[in-house]
């Protein structure tokens, strides 16, 4: 079973408007929930966690993410996009019943002059 | 600097050529992780580490070999390469295990490209 979704491979926005990555997952219980970002040929470095303090998660560089349990929803936002946001964004989740984390499968966010 | 180191970052072998990766970390972490990246599947999990000489499968274990002997170290073995191991790997580390939501953080080293011929 899939434990997270990530709704679109590919995501093109124009440079000073909104981002909208979006992702779901499968849980049962409030799980902990990552995104990170992968600039190309770069490791993955963390932009926010959500771990049941507060449902609306800020992160680095102006994104931010809302845990939204009833829809099963962790998607991350960024009021303007900037070139440098350009990257594969993964969304991951930590079950609460196990040691594992579950990658989504990416999406690429273009950003456009 | 606090971070995870991996050697090689580039690798290009044969088949049945056995090979290891080292990752290591200075952080003092408890877990640590491999995972391998794929176009269009994300990351997924080789095999885990919750402490030392404690080590569990992943989602993809097949062909591959871990130890846990040191703390800080977490080699990756592939006994005997095959061309559908041609991957991007990332190791990961974490203070503590992934049921403990405060430290469960994971910090990912650069990254080992490998191409098996």
């Amino acid at each position: 079973a899939q434990s997270v979704t990530q709704l679109d491979s590919h995501v093109s926005v124009s440079e000073g408007t909104p981002v909208l990555l979006r992702c779901n997952y499968s849980s049962s219980y409030s799980p902990s929930l990552f995104w990170y970002v992968q600039h190309p040929n770069k490791g993955l470095q963390l932009l926010l966690k959500y771990t049941s303090a507060a449902t609306l998660v800020k992160g680095i560089n102006g994104f931010e993410a809302e845990f939204k349990k009833s829809e099963t929803s962790f998607h991350l936002t960024k009021p303007s996009a900037h070139m440098s946001d350009a990257a594969e964004y993964f969304c991951v989740v930590r079950l609460n019943t196990g040691n594992q984390f579950y990658f989504g499968t990416g999406t690429s966010l273009t950003v456009i002059p | 600097e606090a971070q995870v180191t991996q050697n090689p970052r580039y690798l290009i072998t044969v088949t049945g050529k056995k090979l290891t990766v080292t990752c290591s970390q200075n952080m003092n972490h408890e877990y640590m992780s491999w995972y391998r990246q794929d176009p269009g599947l994300g990351l997924r999990q080789i095999y885990y580490s919750m402490n030392v000489e404690v080590t569990d499968k992943g989602d993809v274990p097949e062909g591959y070999k871990v130890s846990r002997k040191e703390k800080r170290n977490f080699p990756l073995i592939l006994e005997s390469p095959s061309p559908n191991q041609t991957s991007l790997y990332f190791c990961a580390s974490s203070l503590s295990a992934p049921l403990v939501p405060s430290t469960d953080t994971q910090y990912f080293g650069p990254g080992t490209r490998l191409t098996v011929l």
